[in-house]
This record gives structure tokens, sequence and C-alpha cells, in this order.
């Protein structure tokens, strides 16, 4: 079965950092998310991705937070200078066209130290 | 703006009973709702869906239940077992990107 894969599984970062999350969303899904979760808290949006843009973003995703899909397989998240409260486990999600079932990796666990 | 919310965060049930998961949703446009099921460690996945013209599905040992009248969707889970412990999320299709904070289902032996 198809599936989202994310890199790395964890990572430890000092704040102030640069960090960058990856993510293969499924081969034919053309819309891409990120999602974080904070420790026992919600899901939260971040970005939603098509056509090579952005479609919408959060208030969360602020200008330290940028998403790219440099190839035709990669869709990373790079957190420009990492902050405590980036702490999370980071979701990628994709979807087909057409389709309203999101398929999400198994997640990047950052831990901003 | 939508507001997609679950009733009980916690739900406790012995291994071999059934379980209710609710959901409040407040977008009257949603057109299509999923449940999700997040284990320890994992990503949500995928449980089951409705389309807003339905008011049940039954999937393996799963339901769904949408009553429009009141915007409440609930997650019905026939002979609990204990792989059934996870977070569950409702999710609207009226608005993709935001999740109800999540039940979190334990199952005890």
């Amino acid at each position: 079965e198809p599936e989202v894969t994310q890199t790395p599984s964890h990572q430890v970062t000092q704040m102030g950092q640069e960090v960058i999350l990856r993510c293969v969303p499924i081969s034919n899904h053309l819309y891409f998310y990120w999602y974080r979760q904070i420790l026992g808290q919600k899901v939260e949006f971040l970005v939603s991705f098509y056509n090579n843009e952005i479609s919408e973003k959060s208030e969360i995703f602020d200008d330290q937070f940028s998403v790219e899909r440099p190839d035709g397989s990669n869709f990373t998240l790079k957190i420009r200078s990492t902050k405590l409260e980036d702490s999370a486990m980071y979701f990628c999600a994709s979807k087909g066209v057409g389709a309203n079932v999101l398929t999400f990796g198994a997640g990047s666990r950052l831990t901003v130290l | 703006g939508e507001s997609v919310g679950l009733h009980l965060p916690t739900l406790s049930v012995q291994e071999g009973d059934n379980s209710i998961i609710n959901c409040a949703y407040s977008n009257s446009a949603s057109d299509y709702f999923i449940w999700y099921k997040q284990e320890s460690g994992k990503g949500p996945q995928f449980i089951i869906d409705i389309r807003s013209n339905m008011d049940k599905r039954q999937g393996q040992r799963v339901t769904v239940l949408l009553n429009k009248t009141v915007k409440h969707l609930s997650l019905q889970i026939a002979a609990t077992q204990p792989g059934d412990s996870a977070v569950y999320f409702c999710h609207s299709s009226g608005n993709m990107l935001t999740f109800g904070g999540g039940t979190r289902l334990m199952v005890k032996p």
C-alpha cells in the first residue's frame, strides 16, 4: 500500500538552528500538507501546497517557516531559527485530486533544546 | 469559520464492550466527514468516512452516524479490543484543515 514517508523520525537541535524536515508524498498525489502536534495536544494545521505554491497557511506558519518541493518527489518543511516552542511532532500528509481523505506520514519528532 | 470539536477528551471502556466517540461540527456546508485513528507514535490513519447525504455507514466493527440536524457525528466501535486504544479525530471536508482535539480511547483488559 502506498505510504507517505518522513525523515528524520527524530531530530534534536539547538535553539536558533535551522531544521529541514523531509517528506515523500504518495507519488500520484498533488495536494500536500504539513501539520504539527505538540505533545498531548491536538493536530494543528500549518500549510497546504498545490501546484508548486502555498494554498493556505495558518497563523503558526510565520516567516520562520517555509515549504518547498525541490524535485518531483520531496516536500520539505524548513524552520529557519528554531524556538523551544517548535518542539513537536510534525506530520506530512498528501491527498489525491478529487479525494477527501488525507494520507499521513509517521511524523518527525523535533526536539529543540 | 468552522470548528470541529469533540465532547470527551478521554473514554475508558472494558475490552469487549462497545465504544461511542462523539464529535460536533459547526459548518452546515460540510459534505464529507472522516474519522481518523492515531495510535501512539504514529500519524493519523483513515478509519471510515460518510457523506452528508447519508446518516449511517458501517465498516468492519465500526459505524459512523451523522445527525445533520444537531451537527453531530459519532463513531461506534463494536466489541472494543486493546488494539483500538488510540486517539480518534473527526475531520470535516468543509475545512480540510481543522481537526478536533481528539478523544483518547483506553481499553481496559
